[in-house]
């Protein structure tokens, strides 16, 4: 089965730019989430996505914003970039469902990422 | 802030067995220890998870001290693809609370 797909691995974007970056979730998965990982700050969780509803969302400006769509598949958008904003921006799929009372312990599957540097 | 301590780094020689300790003094009843690793610029990878008892699968196995403040997770033989940076994190199995990486502990497992 095949993971998770993150388009594009990497990109270079100049200041006041925007970027999208697209992630498609393991086949079944309708739970995604995003992190940004950069050398200073590590790995920090952006949102969370299920059924093409926002369900969580990390301590971001609103520069950082995403969606889901009907399929599962994930965007999420940074307008306005700024020099800090360059990062490995990873995505995570799980089976997670909210209302299933079950044993799941939610898992997450990671992509490989997309690479973003701003100039 | 992230609910566990490591230790920063760690050296293994190869072939032996790598013990990854982990302390998460202020765990709750409903929380799951699970462990990530993360191979230089990839995504990080799940290793394994446990809630009491302790577990093994194929890559690993994971030991909960009978307190739950501790663990330590166990790679049996380390290879050199064993070289990663390791995070222990604590987080309430069912539901998908975001996961809160701390800085793990640097594995390198040396030839």
């Amino acid at each position: 089965k095949a993971g998770v797909t993150q388009t594009p691995r990497y990109l270079i974007k100049t200041r006041g730019q925007q970027v999208t970056l697209s992630c498609s979730p393991i086949s079944g998965h309708r739970s995604v989430s995003w992190y940004q990982q950069t050398p200073g700050q590590g790995l920090q969780f952006l949102f969370e996505y299920f059924s093409e509803t926002q369900r969580n969302k990390g301590n971001f400006p609103g520069r950082f914003s995403g969606r889901q769509f009907s399929n599962s598949r994930s965007e999420m958008n940074v307008s306005t970039l700024e020099l800090g904003d360059s990062a490995l921006y990873l995505c995570a799929s799980s089976s997670y469902q909210p209302a299933r009372i079950d044993s799941n312990t939610g898992e997450l599957f990671f992509g490989e990422g997309s690479r973003l540097t701003v100039l | 802030d992230a609910k566990t301590t490591q230790p920063p780094s760690m050296d293994c020689a190869e072939g032996r067995a790598a013990n990854l300790p982990c302390n998460h003094s202020t765990i709750s009843g409903n929380e799951y220890v699970y462990w990530y690793r993360q191979i230089h610029s990839q995504g990080p990878q799940y290793i394994i998870h446990g809630l009491k008892n302790n577990e093994t699968n194929e890559m690993a196995s994971l030991i909960i001290t009978e307190d739950r403040k501790s663990s330590t997770l166990i790679l049996p033989h380390a290879t050199l693809r064993d070289t990663a940076v390791y995070y222990c994190i604590v987080r309430v199995g069912s539901r998908n609370t975001p996961l809160v990486f701390g800085k793990g502990t640097r594995l390198s497992v040396i030839a």
